[in-house]
């Protein structure tokens, strides 16, 4: 059964220019989660979705980040424009809330995202 | 806000030389406590999730106990394929009564010598 996948793995872009990072979830998970991964601030939750519905967008850094998923198997990240300040490794997560059961999230490889 | 502090940073074991990591939280009544190992280049893999004071999880080598400030892993006699960092991750309430999502520690990088 297929994780988590992401695209690109990585992404190496100029200051200004506009970054899409992609989600396709594990098959079934209702629920959606973009984390940022740096060496100062950890782990970071950005935003999440529960059937396609972004339900808490608090953790976006500021309004060059936007996050969508039109359907139940796509979600993307978008940065736009892009600083230096953003390179990180972006995660994408996915989870079931359906049945109850305990909360953990899957995780796929992350996109490492360079800014120069 | 819910808060998590692990420690150490980093450990450096010997192959066989068992010890314990530490998740340190303060939430306003938890929903969960939760523990994922993250290799390098990679994303973070659950391991185990904890709801009450005195519950224990085991898998392997490792056992994770919960008590209502901190949790433990403990890492029993330790394999070099253990080297990993490990992320400690509670789930408290808000003032609405609703469920926050996870908010993540530091991790420590465990690294396992033969």
């Amino acid at each position: 059964d297929a994780g988590v996948i992401q695209s690109p793995r990585h992404e190496v872009t100029e200051m200004g220019q506009e970054v899409t990072l992609r989600c396709k979830p594990i098959s079934g998970h209702n629920s959606l989660f973009w984390y940022r991964q740096t060496m100062m601030r950890g782990l970071e939750l950005l935003i999440y979705f529960n059937n396609n519905v972004p339900i808490d967008d608090s953790g976006m850094p500021e309004d060059r980040f936007s996050a969508k998923m039109p359907n139940a198997s796509f979600s993307t990240l978008k940065i736009q424009p892009s600083e230096p300040r953003d390179s990180a490794v972006y995660f994408c997560a996915s989870r079931t809330s359906r049945g109850g059961g305990s909360y953990e999230q899957y995780f796929g490889p992350g996109t490492r995202l360079t800014v120069t | 806000e819910d808060q998590v502090t692990q420690s150490p940073e980093a450990l450096r074991l010997q192959e066989g030389e068992s010890s314990s990591l530490n998740c340190s939280y303060t939430v306003s009544g938890l929903r969960g406590l939760f523990w994922y190992r993250q290799d390098p280049g990679k994303g973070p893999e659950f391991l185990f999730t904890l709801y009450s004071a005195g519950e224990e999880k085991e898998k392997e080598r490792l056992k994770a106990t919960l008590t209502k400030k901190e949790s433990f892993l403990h890492i029993t006699a330790p394999k070099p394929e253990d080297s990993a960092t490990y992320l400690c991750a509670v789930r408290g309430f808000k003032s609405s009564g609703s469920a926050r999502q996870l908010t993540f520690g530091s991790g420590t990088q465990l690294t396992v010598l033969p």
